[in-house]
């Protein structure tokens, strides 16, 4: 079984631009979540979803954003980026019901903002 | 808020050893509690877990333990390996999952 996916690895941006990540999870795995690792901060939790809904979401500013399409595939959206922004985005999917937060991740998107 | 405090930060021990990670959440309402492994350029890999109704749980030279009362849980690997190498995270989930910090594990040859 293929596990989550996460494209593009690596990005490269400019403060006050924005990126798109990409998650693909395992297949059947229907909740995916978001977290920010920095080295300072370790996992921070964005934002949870299952069925397109938004489930759960942590303390981060409104530039950051996320959806879930049909096929459980998530993105997620920082707007207006700025230098600490700088961090590896990972993607983690998980099952439903007492499995939600057996949750395996996928390699990350590393962004770097200058 | 709810806290998960983990430690040491690092740890250090000589190939074939035993290590111990420690945690301490603070949420009453966590009843799963996995650990996570991330190797360099790695997403962290989920390698053991233990729910609120268990005490212990084995696999191969891996185990963790749970003290409820205390809220407190570890994770022991024997006969530590060079491939033991790696960043280790422990989190405590109920309503939400909260991780610790990480513990960076070297094996000295």
């Amino acid at each position: 079984k293929a596990g989550v996916t996460q494209t593009p690895r690596y990005l490269i941006k400019t403060r006050g631009q924005q990126v798109t990540l990409s998650c693909s999870p395992i297949s059947g795995h229907r909740s995916v979540s978001w977290y920010q690792q920095t080295p300072g901060q370790g996992l921070q939790f964005l934002f949870e979803y299952f069925s397109e809904t938004q489930r759960n979401k942590g303390n981060f500013p409104g530039r950051f954003s996320g959806r879930q399409f049909s096929n459980s595939r998530s993105e997620m959206n920082v707007s207006t980026l700025e230098l600490g922004d700088s961090a590896l985005y990972l993607c983690a999917s998980s099952l439903v019901g007492d499995r939600r937060y057996e949750q395996y991740f996928g390699p990350g998107t590393r962004l770097t903002v200058t | 808020g709810e806290n998960v405090e983990q430690h040491p930060s690092t740890l250090s021990v000589q190939e074939g050893d035993s290590a111990v990670i420690k945690c301490t959440y603070s949420d009453s309402a966590s009843n799963y509690f996995p650990w996570y492994k991330q190797e360099l350029g790695k997403g962290p890999q989920l390698i053991i877990d233990i729910r609120s109704n268990v005490g212990e749980k084995k696999d191969q030279r891996i185990a963790v333990t749970l003290n409820k009362t205390a809220k407190h849980f570890s994770l022991h690997i024997t006969e530590t390996q060079p491939e033991d190498s790696a960043v280790y995270f422990c989190a405590a989930a109920g309503d939400k999952i909260i991780f610790g910090k990480g513990t960076r594990l070297h094996i000295l040859p």
